[in-house]
C-alpha cells in the first residue's frame, strides 16, 4: 500500500479555509485518496475521496495532483467543531477493503 | 438509520478477566471491521468480515483476540484472558461492500484492564 505523509498539526482561524496537505508519491493508478477525521472521543468519520479529479462535496474539497503524488483537502469556511486529527488514506487495492490510518494531522481552529 | 452500534460504552475490568465488545453494523452493509486505537500505536485494523466470513485476521494481535460474526447483524470481540496492554479504544465500523466504498465507524468501547 502507498504511505502518505502529513503535517503533525495545523492551525486555523475560525472562518477561514483549512488547506491540509498530505503526500503520497508512491501512489499506484488504481489507488483512490481518501480522507476521514476524527474528532475527540468519536469514531472516524469518513469526509471525501477522488481518484484523478477534484471532488467536492458537502463537507470539503479535494484537490489531487496532475501527477497524483500529493492531494490537498480544503475546508471552505472552517468552525470550531472541525478541530479534529484528519487522515489521508490511500486505498489497498482492490483484493481487500483495508484502510491504514497514519498519524493525521491534528486540526487546531482557533476563534 | 442507527449507524453502526457498539456496546458496552465503556469497560473496567481486571487483569485475567474475559471482555466481550459487541457490535451491529448498519442494516445492509456487507463488511464489518474491528479496529484499536492506543496513543502509542494509533489506529490499527484488527479483523474483518465479509458476509459474516472473516477475511483478513493478520491485525489480530495474539491467541488472546478472537472475534465472529454469527449472523449479518452482530458480531463480537473478545479477550480472553485480558492484559492492562490491552487498555485501548475500540472501534467497530461496517461498509457497503465493493471497493470504493466508505467505512462508517460506531462510536468505540473504552476498554481498562487494571
Amino acid at each position: 500500500d502507498a504511505k502518505t505523509t502529513q503535517p503533525p498539526s495545523m492551525d486555523c482561524a475560525e472562518g477561514r479555509a483549512a488547506n491540509l496537505p498530505c503526500n503520497h508519491s508512491t501512489i499506484s493508478g488504481n489507488e483512490y485518496v481518501y480522507w476521514y477525521r476524527q474528532i475527540h472521543s468519536q469514531g472516524p468519520q469518513y469526509i471525501i475521496h477522488g481518484l484523478k479529479n477534484n471532488e467536492t462535496n458537502e463537507m470539503a474539497s479535494l484537490i489531487i495532483t496532475e501527477d497524483r503524488k500529493s492531494s490537498t483537502l480544503i475546508l471552505p469556511h472552517a468552525t470550531l467543531r472541525d478541530t479534529a486529527v484528519y487522515y489521508c488514506i490511500v486505498r489497498a487495492p482492490a483484493a481487500t477493503n483495508k484502510l491504514i490510518f497514519g498519524t493525521g494531522t491534528l486540526l487546531a481552529v482557533q476563534p | 438509520d442507527a449507524g453502526v452500534i457498539q456496546s458496552p460504552r465503556h469497560e473496567v475490568t481486571e487483569m485475567g478477566q474475559e471482555v466481550t465488545l459487541r457490535c451491529k453494523p448498519i442494516s445492509g452493509h456487507d463488511y464489518l471491521f474491528w479496529y484499536r486505537q492506543t496513543m502509542m500505536r494509533g489506529l490499527e485494523l484488527l479483523i474483518y468480515f465479509n458476509n459474516n466470513v472473516p477475511i483478513d485476521d493478520s491485525g489480530m494481535p495474539e491467541d488472546r483476540f478472537s472475534a465472529k460474526m454469527p449472523n449479518a447483524s452482530f458480531s463480537t470481540l473478545k479477550i480472553q484472558p485480558s492484559e492492562p496492554r490491552d487498555s485501548a479504544v475500540y472501534f467497530c465500523a461496517s461498509s457497503p461492500g465493493a471497493y470504493q466504498e466508505t467505512q462508517y465507524f460506531g462510536p468505540g468501547t473504552r476498554l481498562l484492564v487494571l
